[in-house]
């Protein structure tokens, strides 16, 4: 059973300051996807990366994908209230059906 | 348009019953998956389908049943519901070939 451990489980950080959140496993996976939940809603996608090594930026938020492809992190830079919510990584499995793995999720909180 | 759709939203039924949650896209994508959030938002696989097979997850209990009507609906069965039923389900869906799935809003189902 492939698992996914996220790190840490809860952040409360005031704005402007910067966190990383870090995706581990013993497992190797085709492909690692962070998503970031608000309550009442699902999921929604904010990157995938596939290659070892990869790095992927979104404005303030910068992906790494590990070069062995078993673990991946995510970094905030200057945090706003608007990035508060539950933030998802998701490796998915080699086949067909590209089932995904979650990790136990961050709940990030930034203070105004 | 809602590119994913479930119904109902919330759900409050008793213990020993028979209840459908339903699951529409009009992504035109050709694999759809169920998900189960428990209360501390861990969010497991259930089922992944296309038109071509079904694969479920071992440990999720018989009393649960996909039925896809047409490549644009994915239905949720559960017979005989249990309290540890109560959770939050999340449809999504995946075009093939891509990596990316696009989560519905979620149906809390609660069991009393």
């Amino acid at each position: 059973t492939q698992l996914l451990e996220q790190s840490p489980q809860f952040l409360s950080i005031q704005e402007g300051e910067n966190l990383t959140v870090y995706c581990n496993s013993s497992s190797v996976f085709s492909s690692l996807q962070w998503y970031r939940q608000e309550p009442g809603e699902g999921p929604v996608l904010l990157v995938t990366v596939v290659t070892g090594g990869e790095v992927k930026k979104l404005k303030r938020l910068t992906f790494q994908f590990g070069d062995a492809r078993k673990d991946s992190s995510l970094h905030i830079t200057a945090a706003q209230p608007g990035d508060t919510g539950l933030y998802l990584c998701a490796g998915a499995g080699v086949g067909s059906a590209r089932q995904l793995t979650f990790g136990s999720g961050t709940q990030l909180t930034v203070l105004p | 348009d809602t590119a994913v759709s479930q119904t109902p939203k919330y759900l409050v039924t008793q213990m020993g019953n028979d209840k459908s949650i339903k699951c529409e896209q009009n992504l035109g994508h050709d694999t759809m998956y169920w998900y189960k959030q428990d209360s501390k938002k861990f969010l497991k696989i259930m089922f992944s389908y296309n038109n071509k097979e079904l694969i479920i997850n071992e440990t999720v209990p018989n009393r649960f049943s996909p039925k896809s009507p047409d490549k644009a609906h994915l239905n949720l069965h559960i017979n005989s519901l249990e309290l540890g039923d109560s959770a939050v389900y999340f449809c999504a869906t995946r075009q093939g070939g891509t990596y990316e799935q696009y989560f519905g809003p979620g149906t809390r189902l609660t069991v009393t």
